[in-house]
């Protein structure tokens, strides 16, 4: 079993609309949770961390963290061609290590 | 944020040759580094870990007589593939703590090994 799991996408939004992307986790004593983006041919670059159960606005982005349910997503509110990338996931597992996941590859149409 | 650099971004050698890629935290100090392998359209993978002034821990299935990574002080991480061969071609990504422990990682630019 995958560490971290993510839909692979891709995932295509209209521009303005909202793109939700998912993320669950299988070590359930993981503590801090990440989204990265990553454009093609770059290396990631940090959105967010969440360290908390709930949500977590930055901007138009939202994180949301359920720790029972080992899940965590990233919303992109107001999605704009820019946001057209691959977001990782990523988790802090007990060993601080981070694991990735395959990462969701977003578009956004114009 | 904290600014990582690596060098060189794009690299191609023929088989048998060995590539050193630098990583250095530019900003900051790096007492832990990590290095990554990406291949096409897949997550990144970690090799190994390179803590400053001792031997790196890898990972399970990574080669450390391959791979070679030196963390000689706190700013400078270095990873040599050693006798290249065309299935080590990937893009290669460094990465370093902006706080110990915090698991909040700074990328470098990441370098794209081609092996001929």
């Amino acid at each position: 079993q995958k560490e971290v799991e993510q839909n692979s996408g891709p995932l295509s939004v209209p521009e303005g609309a909202i793109a939700s992307l998912n993320c669950t986790y299988s070590d359930r004593g993981s503590q801090s949770f990440f989204w990265y983006r990553q454009y093609s041919g770059k290396s990631p670059e940090l959105i967010m961390f969440i360290y908390s159960n709930g949500d977590k606005e930055d901007g138009r982005f939202t994180a949301q963290l359920n720790k029972a349910s080992q899940y965590v997503s990233l919303l992109i509110r107001d999605s704009q061609p820019s946001d057209s990338a691959t977001y990782l996931c990523a988790v802090n597992m007990d060993d601080y290590k981070l694991s990735f996941g395959a990462g969701t590859t977003v578009t956004v149409r114009a | 944020g904290a600014v990582v650099s690596q060098h060189p971004s794009r690299v191609i050698c023929k088989s048998g040759t060995s590539v050193k890629i630098e990583c250095r935290s530019l900003d900051f100090q790096a007492t832990t580094m990590f290095w990554y392998r990406q291949f096409p359209k897949q997550s990144l993978m970690l090799m190994a870990t390179s803590n400053e002034g001792s031997k790196a821990t890898y990972e399970q299935g990574v080669e450390k007589d391959k791979f070679l990574i030196n963390h000689a002080s706190l700013t400078l991480s270095t990873l040599t593939v050693t006798s290249a061969h065309p299935e080590d071609s990937s893009f290669y990504i460094c990465s370093a703590e902006g706080l110990a422990g915090s698991g909040e990682l700074f990328f470098g630019e990441g370098s794209r090994l081609t092996v001929l």
